[in-house]
């Protein structure tokens, strides 16, 4: 079965540096989903990228995909408080079909801002 | 806005009674839902793939007939947790595959509910 691993773990950085998360697969990835979570609530749908190569960004976060190393990197520009929250990369098991969808995930990135 | 919605947000329920809990797809059909479970301080795991019309997939390990799905329209799945019990205790979420591209939204958004808090006592 797929794997994400995620690095780092958990990052603490001051208001306004720059910032990265790194989602790795065991396996070829059909496409990354990026989310953010606050602990117990639902995900914030950030990103989603399809191709090799691609990268999208909204606001100050961007999100690269590198399908030949099998990973994704998001990356957040002169971060706020508001950016802080779990943040989570999911990676659909198949190339498409109506049961695209089912998502595995990496263990997740807890970010602190700090004011 | 929110493009998924849960219902209820939490529920307490006594031991060995069942609790439904809702996942609708406000704007967009959705043939296909999924429902995950989160422990405390971990990822989502994917408990099954909810199919309109159809019985649902159930990943390894998962009882069906504990916990029980319905899709009975394209815009609304149930998921029933049969004779709870207190190790059942666990936040609950799905999430709806958006398949068309709408306005600034594009095809195959995968959005997920608000969520569902179940303590069972």
């Amino acid at each position: 079965s797929q794997e994400l691993e995620q690095s780092p773990q958990s990052l603490i950085v001051q208001e306004g540096k720059n910032l990265t998360i790194n989602c790795t697969s065991s396996k070829t990835l059909y496409g990354l989903y990026w989310y953010k979570q606050k602990y117990g609530e639902g995900l914030i749908f950030l990103m989603m990228l399809q191709k090799g190569g691609e990268e999208k960004s909204h606001e100050k976060i961007t999100a690269k995909l590198d399908e030949k190393k099998q990973q994704s990197s998001l990356h957040i520009t002169a971060s706020q408080p508001s950016h802080a929250g779990i943040y989570l990369c999911g990676a659909p098991s198949n190339a498409g079909g109506t049961s695209y969808g089912k998502l595995t995930f990496g263990q997740g990135t807890i970010l602190t801002v700090h004011p | 806005g929110a493009v998924v919605s849960q219902h209820p947000s939490w529920v307490i329920c006594k031991s060995g009674t069942s609790v439904k809990i809702e996942c609708r797809s406000l704007d967009f059909q959705a043939t296909t839902m999924f429902w995950y479970r989160q422990f405390p301080k971990q990822s989502l795991m994917l408990m099954a793939t909810s199919n309109e019309g159809s019985k649902a997939t159930y990943e390894q390990g998962v009882e069906k007939d504990k916990f029980l799905i319905n899709h009975a329209s394209l815009t609304l799945s149930t998921l029933t947790v049969t004779s709870a019990h207190p190790e059942d205790s666990s936040f609950y979420i799905c999430s709806a595959r958006d398949r068309w591209s709408t306005g600034n939204r594009a095809g195959n958004t995968i959005y997920f509910g608000e969520g569902s808090w179940l303590t069972v006592v």
